[in-house]
């Protein structure tokens, strides 16, 4: 079975602090993203990556960025956490299959993040 | 772009009655189709997927979803639900020309009822 791990399940940060959501997989899938899941709004990509050392930006990469440096990790980094950075995020990860669009996306369980 | 509509955002239904969870998609090229769930403080699970071929999908725990391109629908259907049903669900599309982006709706809750 793929198992996607997140560092955490629930976090609580201040204003302006750094936070860093850890993502891990052990399936060696090419692919692994982050995504902020908000009432009403549902899944929203904030950036994926392809290959290690590679990222794309997603729908809403503002206030984010993202580090890997390992084929099996990915990190989220909030460089200055907001209040409106209060919300679940979830990473998924999935292989490159036959033919783009093919491959199935395996989620981790989600950190729930607070800011104060 | 592609965009998805999940029209119920809230779908209440008895132990054992069928149920249908609507999903609309808009892409100008082919797509792909797909359904998860997400059982409360999980994460999202697989229910099954469209790639190509046989219209009608089956999936795990009973659902199958419909791929109907005329009407740019992929709506969920399980004919009796069961209490651990209850869970929100996800339609998700990515378009043929998407690099890997999956993009999805809103999500439909659904609870089910003894």
């Amino acid at each position: 079975d793929v198992k996607v791990t997140q560092s955490s399940r629930y976090l609580v940060k201040r204003t302006g602090e750094k936070v860093f959501l850890e993502c891990v997989q052990d399936m060696d899938h090419e692919n692994m993203f982050w995504y902020r899941q908000d009432p009403g709004l549902g899944l929203r990509l904030i950036y994926f990556s392809y290959d290690v050392k590679m990222k794309e930006k997603g729908d809403i990469p503002e206030g984010y960025s993202v580090s890997r440096e390992k084929k099996e990790r990915f990190s989220l980094i909030l460089e200055s956490a907001s209040t409106n950075q209060t919300s679940m995020y979830l990473c998924a990860s999935s292989n490159t299959g036959r033919g783009a669009g093919t491959e199935t996306q395996y989620f981790g369980p989600g950190t729930r993040l607070l800011v104060l | 772009a592609q965009s998805v509509t999940q029209l119920d955002s809230q779908v209440p239904v008895f132990e054992e009655a069928p149920v249908e969870l609507r999903c609309n998609y808009s892409s100008s090229v082919s797509v792909y189709l797909f359904w998860y769930v997400q059982y409360p403080n999980q994460g999202l699970q697989l229910l099954l997927k469209y790639l190509s071929g046989s219209t009608l999908v089956k999936g795990i725990n009973g659902f199958e979803a419909e791929f109907n391109k005329s009407q740019t629908s992929f709506h969920l259907r399980k004919p009796s639900v069961h209490i651990s049903d209850t869970a929100e669900y996800f339609c998700a599309v990515k378009s043929g020309c998407s690099n890997y982006k999956l993009t999805f709706g809103k999500g439909t809750l659904l609870t089910v009822n003894p």
